[in-house]
């Protein structure tokens, strides 16, 4: 079936640097995307989400990017520290339900 | 504001036990989703609870799972003769939106260990 993918499991990211997460899609029937973010031992968090309306949504320190025309996804987040260290996961939203990829484990080199 | 809540945070049985997983969702929302995380893996989706409709029982992986939703708040994740596969750390998630795209609020989980 249709799902959602990640392109690399790692990245490891020098403190201060940019990093960029990223994620391809295979349902065109989605509506809207969400990244999230989880730390070891908890729940995952809500960073961002964007509708398939917009190529780009901006937060604090992050941005979202939407290419519908190659399916791809990605998270930038800009200056990266250590407590960005985190597994990330994408999701598509189809109606109800939320469809996860794989996540990426980012680690942040002091 | 109180958060999606789970427990135990840990749960160890033997083999061929019946566990029981609970979920306090955030006060209002009227959505509550169960996933299952296995180690190093994404989210998998196992059940949705909307208001008073039937459940969307889809994601279950066999008929020794079963959840139910009192009240329109409070989920149990009930999980019959455990078996080794089922080690998991098991997620609920609610979410204030009544059947579209929304995000959803994640508990902290609870990790089962079946030996």
């Amino acid at each position: 079936g249709e799902s959602v993918g990640l392109h690399l499991p790692t990245l490891s990211v020098q403190e201060g640097d940019n990093s960029i997460i990223n994620c391809a899609y295979s349902n065109s029937a989605s509506d809207y995307f969400i990244w999230y973010k989880q730390e070891s031992g908890k729940g995952p968090q809500f960073i961002i989400d964007i509708r398939s309306n917009m190529d780009k949504r901006q937060g604090q320190r992050v941005t979202v990017l939407l290419n519908k025309t190659v399916k791809h996804l990605s998270l930038q987040i800009a200056a990266t520290q250590p407590g960005d260290s985190a597994v990330y996961f994408c999701a598509e939203n189809i109606g109800y339900k939320l469809s996860f990829g794989a996540g990426t484990t980012v680690t942040v080199r002091a | 504001g109180a958060g999606v809540s789970q427990s135990p945070s840990n749960k160890v049985t033997e083999k061929g036990k019946d566990v029981e997983l609970r979920c306090d969702p955030i006060s209002g929302h009227t959505a509550l989703y169960w996933y299952r995380q296995s180690l190093g893996q994404g989210l998998e989706f196992l059940i949705y609870f909307q208001g008073n409709s039937a459940p969307d029982k889809s994601g279950l992986p066999s008929d020794r799972f079963s959840a139910e939703r009192t009240g329109g708040s409070v989920s149990t994740l009930t999980i019959q003769r455990t078996q080794q596969e089922d080690s998991a750390v098991y997620l609920c998630a609610s979410s204030p939106s009544a059947g579209g795209p929304g995000e959803q609020f994640f508990g902290p989980g609870t990790r089962l260990t079946v030996l």
